[in-house]
């Protein structure tokens, strides 16, 4: 079946740091890849999404190529501020149906 | 303003006494979905509706029922919770259903059964 798997956290960074949180899938077939995020207390909402392999998303400073040769989707971002400090799922869903995978979360702390 | 909203937000109950957990979106979405989180398993869905009166089962829909009457709401029914579905539980919607969607979420219920 299809699975995504991300790195285990918490990831922690101070203000100003390189993020990279890692995401790879396992599907078959080609699906559209998304990351979304969750701040303490609220609901899921979406980062950024491509659809198609080769794609970046990209949203508020962070970005993610679509890599199909490494069925890869890695997150990142060049500076990290302290209200980026949230837990972050890397998704897929094929064509056809909003029916998400996800994978367990990553959360990131980020320090003043 | 465009949102999923779901009542309660918190809930405790006890082991046999039946529950509905309502969901609710105004942007006249076609999709909408049940997910529990719980820690070291991420979402898993528990629920689907394509459209009124088409619902599927996900991936943990035992204990659970759902109904689609209303494009807008999909509400979330345990007819006799037992303490293993302790959750958060979240509704999302999208506008057609299809994989390229983005699903918007509600807030979230906080679930405890006793």
């Amino acid at each position: 079946g299809n699975s995504v798997t991300q790195m285990e956290g918490p990831v922690t960074l101070s203000e100003e740091a390189f993020l990279t949180i890692n995401c790879t899938y396992t599907a078959t077939g080609y699906p559209s890849l998304f990351w979304y995020v969750q701040y303490p207390g609220e609901g899921l909402q979406l980062l950024l999404k491509a659809t198609k392999a080769d794609d970046k998303g990209s949203n508020k400073g962070f970005e993610a190529t679509y890599r199909k040769e490494t069925t890869s989707f890695h997150l990142e971002k060049g500076s990290v501020q302290v209200s980026d400090s949230a837990v972050y799922f890397c998704a897929l869903s094929f064509s056809g149906y909003s029916t998400l995978t996800f994978g367990k979360g990553t959360m990131l702390l980020v320090s003043p | 303003e465009a949102q999923v909203t779901q009542n309660p937000r918190y809930l405790i109950t006890v082991t046999g006494k039946k529950l509905t957990v309502t969901c609710s979106q105004n942007m006249n979405h076609e999709y909408m979905s049940w997910y529990r989180q719980d820690p070291g398993l991420g979402l898993r869905q528990i629920y689907y509706s394509m459209n009124v009166e088409v619902t599927d089962k996900g991936d943990v829909p035992e204990g659970y029922k759902v109904s689609r009457k209303e494009k807008r709401n999909f509400p979330l029914i345990l007819e006799s919770p037992s303490p293993n579905q302790t959750s958060l539980y979240f509704c999302a919607s999208s506008f057609e259903g299809r994989g390229t969607d983005t699903q918007y979420f509600g807030p979230g219920t906080r679930l405890t059964v006793l």
